[in-house]
């Protein structure tokens, strides 16, 4: 059974203190792994796709990784507008649905 | 663009009684779907359509009925509500493709009492 974990549940950093995000995942044959952030009271918003172990993204303070069990978003200097839920799914070959992680809330005190 | 629209965005129920939801999107997708969202347990895929006039079951179907209308347009029915299924319930598309980026909707927070 397709499976993604996320660790920590919620995370508190102060404005700029620079940290990770983990998702854990087992899929048969990987198709893609997804992030996204959702704000309260949203739908969640697409930021990266990540496709082979090696592969990484960035976008403003937001960095992906990939291996071949875990992906890890990784947040640089945070600010206040950073603050979000962060989502991570998994794609299997052949299936047609995303399998969610629980998600990680994040909060950056100013 | 408007992207993917539910109705309502709120909505309270007694047990027993029945409602739709309604989801359309105006990005000519081929795929549509609907998830449920509760604390703790992620997003959990309910029903979805891989194109007009299919529907298939997904995780946590039981309850639930879908009607894919047309192509714009996917809708989620509750028959007979029940607590259970107080949650807040998110319709989504992309074009098709498995290895495509899903866009949401802004979600429905159903309370059944």
């Amino acid at each position: 059974e397709d499976q993604v974990t996320q660790s920590p549940e919620a995370l508190r950093l102060q404005e700029g203190e620079s940290s990770s995000l983990n998702c854990s995942y087992t899929v048969s044959g990987l198709r893609g792994l997804f992030w996204y952030r959702q704000d309260p009271g949203k739908g969640p918003e697409f930021l990266f796709t990540l496709y082979s172990a090696g592969e990484e993204k960035e976008k403003e303070r937001l960095k992906a990784t990939l291996t071949k069990k875990e992906s890890f978003l990784h947040i640089t200097a945070p600010k206040p507008e950073d603050s979000a839920t962060y989502l991570c799914a998994v794609q299997a070959g052949g299936a047609q649905k995303l399998v969610f992680g629980q998600g990680t809330r994040l909060t950056i005190n100013p | 663009n408007a992207g993917v629209t539910q109705t309502p965005k709120f909505q309270v129920l007694k047990t027993g009684q029945s409602m739709t939801l309604q989801c359309a999107q105006d990005m000519n997708h081929n795929s549509m779907y609907w998830y449920r969202q509760d604390p703790g347990m992620g997003l959990r895929l309910i029903y979805y359509s891989a194109s007009e006039g299919t529907t298939d079951k997904g995780e946590v179907p039981n309850g639930y009925n879908v009607s894919r209308l047309n192509k714009r347009e996917f809708s989620l029915r509750l028959e007979s509500a029940a607590p259970s299924q107080t949650s807040v319930y998110f319709c989504a598309s992309r074009w098709g493709t498995a290895d495509e980026k899903l866009f949401f909707g802004s979600g429905t927070q159903l309370s059944v009492l």
